[in-house]
């Protein structure tokens, strides 16, 4: 089936880090995404990772990806108040088409 | 980077009417575009898989009817929400990959429904 799951909310204080977690039910995507949107705004693309790989890294973002347990991680290093915005974790069934995306996590920065 | 222009941002119809909105690919040809809905507070959740040159593929649940889609170039794709209505408010976002590099779906910014 085609499930993603995130927690709902996460509040850090500016500077932490933020991890922001996400579980996957299908084994077969090629890909995996990150997406912030911001209020009344699309989605920005943040990063993505190929199903091979375990870790990406890129500037503040850290993607762990455990694909035995179906579980997909992203970091930010030290959070700003402009990271304040809704992640969507997601997946691509079957391989490398439709995204189909988790209910998304609201990160509050706060000082 | 790739590009994606969506069209109209806000819209208020009254019930009744058809609305159609744009999604173009600006600096890439797309030759797939999905469209999706999101309610407030939600995840986003795929109406459909737009085709050029065919007929779009939908999601279960999905009326094909009130939610017409045409592909007719490589560049933009449209969904009419025929005869809305207030149920339908909604806010509509289109995507589209970029075949010919990297490994990103480009979204719009979003088009903003309200049926009175």
């Amino acid at each position: 089936g085609e499930d993603v799951e995130q927690s709902l909310f996460l509040s850090v204080r500016e500077g932490d880090s933020s991890v922001i977690n996400c579980t996957y039910t299908d084994s077969s995507s090629t890909y995996l995404y990150w997406y912030k949107q911001e209020p009344g705004a699309g989605l920005q693309l943040l990063t993505y990772i190929f199903s091979n790989m375990d870790m990406k890294q890129d500037q503040r973002l850290t993607v762990l990806l455990n694909k035995k347990d179906k579980h997909l991680s992203l970091r930010i290093a030290d959070t700003q108040t402009g990271d304040s915005a809704i992640y969507f974790c997601a997946e691509t069934p079957g391989g490398y088409n439709k995204l189909i995306f988790g209910a998304g996590t609201r990160l509050a920065v706060h000082p | 980077g790739a590009v994606v222009s969506q069209h109209p941002s806000r819209v208020i119809c009254k019930s009744g009417t058809s609305v159609k909105i744009e999604c173009r690919s600006l600096d890439f040809q797309a030759t797939t575009m999905f469209w999706y809905r999101q309610f407030p507070k939600q995840s986003l959740m795929l109406m459909a898989t737009s085709n050029e040159g065919s007929k779009a593929t939908y999601e279960q649940g999905v009326e094909k009817d009130k939610f017409l889609i045409n592909h007719a170039s490589l560049t933009l794709s449209t969904l009419t929400v025929a005869s809305a209505h207030p149920e339908d408010s909604s806010f509509y976002i289109c995507s589209a990959r970029d075949q010919t590099g990297g490994y990103g779906y480009t979204f719009g910014s979003g088009t903003r429904l309200t049926v009175v």
